[in-house]
């Protein structure tokens, strides 16, 4: 089975602060993305990598950056953290050729920024 | 820009029932579409996968269906179960921007026992 992990799941930081998110998969996939999923505004695209040190903005990337130093690890990065960043963030890993395209996501990392 | 709708927003169910969660989209030019379950709190599980060129995908007590000319896709429950209460959404692979999804904001479905 596919396995997308996030490291952290329950994350509390201060105002200002850098905001490291982790997501490692297992099964060699060239795309990977972050997602975040507020209420009432569903899953929102913030970035994605369809290579290593390769990345693309999704629809909201504004306040955040990502690294993709290997292939199956892929970093959301907040530089300097605000309340409206506080939401849970989904990373998700897909083949652009095998198993369909079917995506794959991991169980979110929930970040309240206080 | 492609955009995803889900209706209902809520439903709830007397278990045993069949039902059908709806799913359109507006640029019917699609690669895929896929149907995920979330759980309160949790990721997202894919649930079924249908390719542009497919009109329907069954797994167990689910049938997904795909009428790309209507911008269209129904997911059907076979039996329900209290089991099966969760949030289901849809996402459609664009051609253009084959490696992103748009997503429905999903229905939120009760089945009580």
């Amino acid at each position: 089975d596919v396995k997308v992990t996030q490291s952290s799941r329950y994350l509390v930081k201060r105002t200002g602060e850098k905001v490291f998110l982790e997501c490692v998969q297992d099964m060699d996939h060239e795309n990977m993305f972050w997602y975040r999923q507020d209420p009432g505004l569903g899953l929102r695209l913030i970035y994605f990598s369809y290579d290593v040190k390769m990345k693309e903005k999704g629809d909201i990337p504004e306040g955040y950056s990502v690294s993709r130093e290997k292939k199956e690890r892929f970093s959301l990065i907040l530089e300097s953290a605000s309340t409206n960043q506080t939401s849970m963030y989904l990373c998700a890993s897909s083949s652009p050729t095998g198993s369909g395209n079917t995506i794959y996501f991991g169980e979110g990392s929930w970040l309240t920024v206080v | 820009k492609q955009e995803v709708t889900q209706i209902p927003a809520a439903l709830s169910v007397p278990e045993g029932e069949n039902l059908v969660l709806n799913c359109s989209f507006t640029d019917s030019a699609i690669y895929n579409l896929q149907w995920f379950r979330q759980d309160p709190g949790k990721g997202l599980t894919s649930l079924l996968l249908i390719q542009s060129s497919q009109r329907e995908q069954t797994s167990g007590r689910l049938n997904a269906s795909l009428d790309k000319s209507s911008g269209r896709s129904t997911l059907y429950i076979a039996a329900s179960q209290p089991g099966d209460s969760a949030t289901y959404l849809c996402a459609v692979r664009g051609v253009g921007s084959a490696r992103q999804l748009t997503f429905g904001s999903g229905t939120q479905l009760t089945v009580l026992p």
